[in-house]
């Protein structure tokens, strides 16, 4: 059983570019949330998909935009990156009880994707 | 605003010297709090979850206290090893409509020496 999965473990790109971030969700669950971690620092919460539909938002600005597939997998996308994007993105997986529409169950996290803005 | 905060910011320690990390939280509506071990550049991984009702908790040579109380919790590391170098995250769960909602500690940065 495959824990979660993030694609690609490292990625180098310059101001201004754009990004997308992969995450395949451990088996069952069907809750992707996403984190940005900056050297030296905790995880902030970026935002939570469920169902294909953002649920929840941390406070990041709009280039900061995201998606979930039907078979549960999830993109981060980031537009118009800045030097101050540079950070660990982690991707975690949790399991929604079917029907309600919330979460409570622990979240899984993936190695995540180091990126590096220039 | 849901705030955790975490002591000492790094510490140093020789292998086989026991430690113990400081978690103090503001966090509402508090549901659960978990202790993490991230090594450099891997995802965090759960050590040890406790809910308002239980105020410790074992996992081999980690033993995570809480008092809910003071809204403060402590992870003690026995006989350290090597292998225990890592960041240590404190993560407090508020349960909201929306579902969980997970604030992260900066983290305690721990290397142990031979």
């Amino acid at each position: 059983d495959a824990g979660v999965t993030q694609s690609p473990t490292h990625l180098i790109k310059t101001r201004g570019q754009q990004v997308t971030l992969r995450c395949s969700p451990k088996s069952g669950h069907d809750t992707v949330s996403w984190y940005q971690q900056a050297l030296g620092q905790g995880p902030q919460f970026i935002f939570q998909y469920y169902e294909e539909e953002e649920r929840q938002r941390g406070n990041f600005p709009d280039r900061f935009s995201g998606h979930q597939f039907p078979n549960y997998s999830s993109e981060l996308n980031v537009n118009a990156l800045l030097l101050g994007d540079s950070a660990l993105y982690l991707c975690a997986s949790s399991l929604t009880p079917g029907g309600r529409g919330v979460s409570y169950n622990e979240q899984f996290f993936g190695p995540g994707t180091r990126l590096t803005v220039l | 605003k849901n705030q955790v905060e975490q002591s000492p910011q790094s510490l140093i320690i020789l292998e086989g010297k026991n430690c113990t990390l400081q978690c103090n939280y503001t966090v509402s509506p508090f549901s659960n709090l978990r202790w993490y071990k991230q090594d450099t550049g891997r995802g965090p991984v759960s050590l040890t979850i406790m809910t308002f009702s239980e105020n410790t908790k074992s996992n081999g040579r980690y033993t995570a206290t809480l008092d809910a109380d003071t809204k403060q919790s402590s992870l003690h590391i026995t006989a350290s090893q090597l292998s225990d170098s890592a960041s240590y995250i404190c993560v407090v769960t508020a349960r909201n409509n929306a579902g969980n909602m997970l604030t992260f500690g900066g983290g305690t940065r721990l290397m142990v020496k031979p």
